[in-house]
């Protein structure tokens, strides 16, 4: 199927070990920053959102983090399977459910 | 629920011809968006419905491209004349109006125009 990850940064981690995406973002009014992610030949698919005004939000073996002071997001992933592999998008919301993609990391598990 | 459906999944065209891509959201969801998503690149959006009126349009090129959404339901977007940089994957995604951030999308229609 087609590859998305072309040309975009790659992150490559050990199945088993934990797994960090790192995103900057632009919008100082954005209410919401999502993270997608994207496997190849499908959709993006929704993984967890954190709202402006918390900096940590945790979800079933992912977190989220949010620094405002430097404009960035984080995506953690524990234990790191092979079935995580695909590319992640951070994504901001903001103005009347308006949603912008960031640029995108692959992210390759080993076995 | 059903998902975002979208057709055709696979699409090959000669430049300056003209495509139609269709898209059916989620049932009940008010909000649907088209995305360009050009190989290696995060998607980018070209039009935002909120029922059938458009909230916005800014970023499409609106000399080529056009959109509608009938009665609020299903939507088609259409291309014509189609250019080379047209080539990419169309997606389709929709979210329900109550300030849920989640938009689902469907699996998208690949472009290629020759």
């Amino acid at each position: 199927g087609e590859s998305v990850g072309l040309h975009l940064p790659t992150l490559s981690v050990q199945e088993g070990d934990n797994s960090i995406i790192n995103c900057a973002y632009s919008n100082s009014a954005s209410d919401y920053f999502i993270w997608y992610k994207q496997e190849s030949g499908k959709g993006p698919q929704f993984i967890i959102d954190i709202r402006s005004n918390m900096d940590k939000r945790q979800g079933q073996r992912v977190t989220v983090l949010l620094n405002k002071t430097v404009k960035h997001l984080s995506l953690q992933i524990a234990a790191t399977q092979p079935g995580d592999s695909a590319v992640y998008f951070c994504a901001e919301n903001w103005g009347y459910q308006k949603v912008t993609f960031g640029t995108g990391t692959k992210l390759q598990v080993i076995p | 629920e059903a998902g975002v459906a979208q057709s055709p999944r696979y699409k090959i065209i000669e430049k300056r011809q003209s495509v139609a891509f269709w898209c059916n959201p989620i049932s009940g969801h008010a909000t649907l968006y088209w995305y360009q998503q050009i190989l290696g690149q995060g998607p980018k959006l070209l039009i935002q419905f909120q029922n059938n009126g458009v909230v916005d349009d800014s970023q499409l090129p609106k000399d080529r491209f056009s959109a509608e959404r009938l009665k609020g339901v299903d939507s088609t977007l259409k291309i014509q004349p189609a250019k080379l940089e047209d080539s990419a994957v169309y997606l389709c995604a929709s979210s329900s109006i109550r300030g849920r951030t989640e938009a689902f999308f469907g699996q998208g229609t690949r472009l290629t125009v020759v």
